[in-house]
């Protein structure tokens, strides 16, 4: 089966760096994803990683460890519509590339 | 172009009655997932349609959850004698799971959210 772990809720302040880690166990991983979430809202997607490595994209930058079982989201220059739900998901070979979802962490960004 | 949508909105239902929840993907994904969401939880997976391939129904918490799909449209999750634990968001996605995209600007994998059905059982 998958376990995905994630803190549950992180604070933040405007402007600053904040990261979001993610651990995980799945017996065939087949990529790794962050998502956004706001209240009420469906979630959006944000990255995509399979390579170890670094992927950046403005604000946003997500990494893997596919050996540590590891991934982080980095927000950089806060703003306050940041706040919101993070969803690390991971596609697992296993039982036919489904996606498993973590609880999320939710972040609060403070002026 | 036309995103993933979900029908009904929302629902209120008298417990023990059945409900049925719509998805219409977007054109073309051949994934289609169903989650359900409790107020400030995360996402559980309940099942999967990948393909023409047997579903993955793994995640359906009991026999009073089911769900079809027609081809690679339209899907609909059933939830027979409703009770107040299924109240809940239940959110449809997919995605176009292709081993071939058309641009590397393509995720095949990413999934694309419907608005949710929220569910209320009274």
């Amino acid at each position: 089966g998958q376990n995905i772990d994630q803190p549950t809720e992180m604070t933040a302040t405007e402007g600053a760096i904040v990261q979001i880690n993610c651990t995980y166990q799945t017996s065939g991983f087949n990529g790794l994803f962050w998502y956004q979430q706001h209240a009420g809202e469906a979630p959006t997607f944000l990255s995509y990683n399979v390579l170890d490595g670094l992927e950046e994209k403005g604000r946003f930058s997500s990494f893997l460890s596919r050996s540590k079982g590891y991934s982080y989201l980095l927000l950089k220059e806060l703003q306050m519509k940041d706040s919101a739900s993070y969803l690390c998901a991971v596609r697992d070979r296993a039982g036919g590339f489904k996606t498993i979802f973590g609880a999320g962490t939710r972040l609060f960004v403070k002026a | 172009g036309a995103g993933v949508s979900q029908s009904p909105s929302n629902k209120v239902t008298e417990k023990g009655k059945d409900v049925e929840l719509r998805c219409d993907p977007i054109s073309g994904h051949t994934a289609l997932y169903w989650y359900r969401q409790r107020l400030g939880q995360g996402l559980e997976f309940l099942i999967y349609f990948q393909g023409n391939s047997a579903p993955d129904k793994s995640g359906l918490p009991s026999d009073r959850f089911s769900a079809e799909r027609t081809g690679e449209s339209v899907s609909t999750l059933t939830i027979q004698r409703t009770q107040q634990e299924d109240s809940a968001v239940y959110l449809c996605a997919s995605s176009p799971v292709s081993n071939n995209p058309t641009s590397k600007r393509d995720n095949p994998y990413e999934q694309y959210f419907g608005p949710g059905t929220r569910l209320t059982v009274t």
